[in-house]
């Protein structure tokens, strides 16, 4: 069965860096674009940004741009979000979610598998 | 950024009810809305994409409605296990995609 399985997150002070990781499985993970969504109790669900299935193309959410890069590595099935100079308004419960499908060389942007969530504090 | 403005906040119904959630956006979003439900200390599950169409796996007491700027997900016969949060999701104009704040569907 699919599953996506985060990993990665903690306790980072402001203005550093964290990595998380999403290793995937029960599926074939190079057919298929991938996104990060965060969560906080104040802000509700929030997408963060889209990688293609072939890594050629990736899209970001204004307040994450220029600090967040999302990459993957199809050869180890897993996804990416490399966060830089992070801020308090990061702290969330952040998600990898699968793509739906395409449509017109572009993804669907439906989710229909989730990870778990991971937390990621942001304090000093 | 299209907002969605999802009401009530809150629900409050007894099992074997049905219920009523509406998302309200902020331009039209033509049919391209979902609908995902989420319960306490899971990711959200999605029940309906564009507008009406069940996800896999979905049981026919879920179904949406609506085009435009209004939509509703109805709930019939409510099921212990439907109390839950509802989020709806548009993919209309982006980046970025964008979701409602929630309705939280309580047990009365």
């Amino acid at each position: 069965q699919v599953q996506l399985v985060a990993s990665g997150g903690g306790v980072v002070q402001p203005e550093r860096s964290l990595r998380l990781s999403c290793a995937a499985s029960g599926f074939n993970f190079s057919d298929f674009d991938m996104h990060w969504v965060r969560q906080t109790p104040g802000k509700g669900l929030e997408w963060v940004a889209v990688m293609w299935f072939d890594g050629s193309n990736a899209y970001y959410t204004d307040s994450v741009k220029g600090r967040f890069t999302i990459s993957r590595d199809n050869s180890k099935n897993t996804l990416f979000l490399q966060m830089n100079s992070v801020r308090a308004d990061d702290t969330a419960v952040y998600f990898c979610a699968r793509d739906f499908g395409r449509s017109d060389d572009q993804p669907l942007l439906l989710f229909d598998f989730w990870g778990q969530g991971i937390l990621v504090t942001v304090s000093s | 950024e299209i907002v969605l403005t999802q009401s009530p906040a809150t629900l409050s119904l007894s099992p074997g009810e049905s219920a009523t959630l509406s998302c309200r956006a902020s331009q039209s979003v033509s049919s391209y809305l979902a609908w995902y439900q989420q319960r306490p200390g899971q990711p959200p599950r999605l029940l309906i994409y564009d507008a009406s169409i069940r996800a896999t796996g979905i049981p026919a007491r879920f179904s949406g409605s609506g085009s435009g700027t209004d939509f509703t997900l109805t709930i019939s016969s409510l099921e212990p296990e439907d109390f839950a949060v509802y989020f709806c999701q548009q993919r209309s104009s982006w980046p970025p995609v964008t979701f409602g704040q929630g309705t939280k569907l309580e047990i009365k």
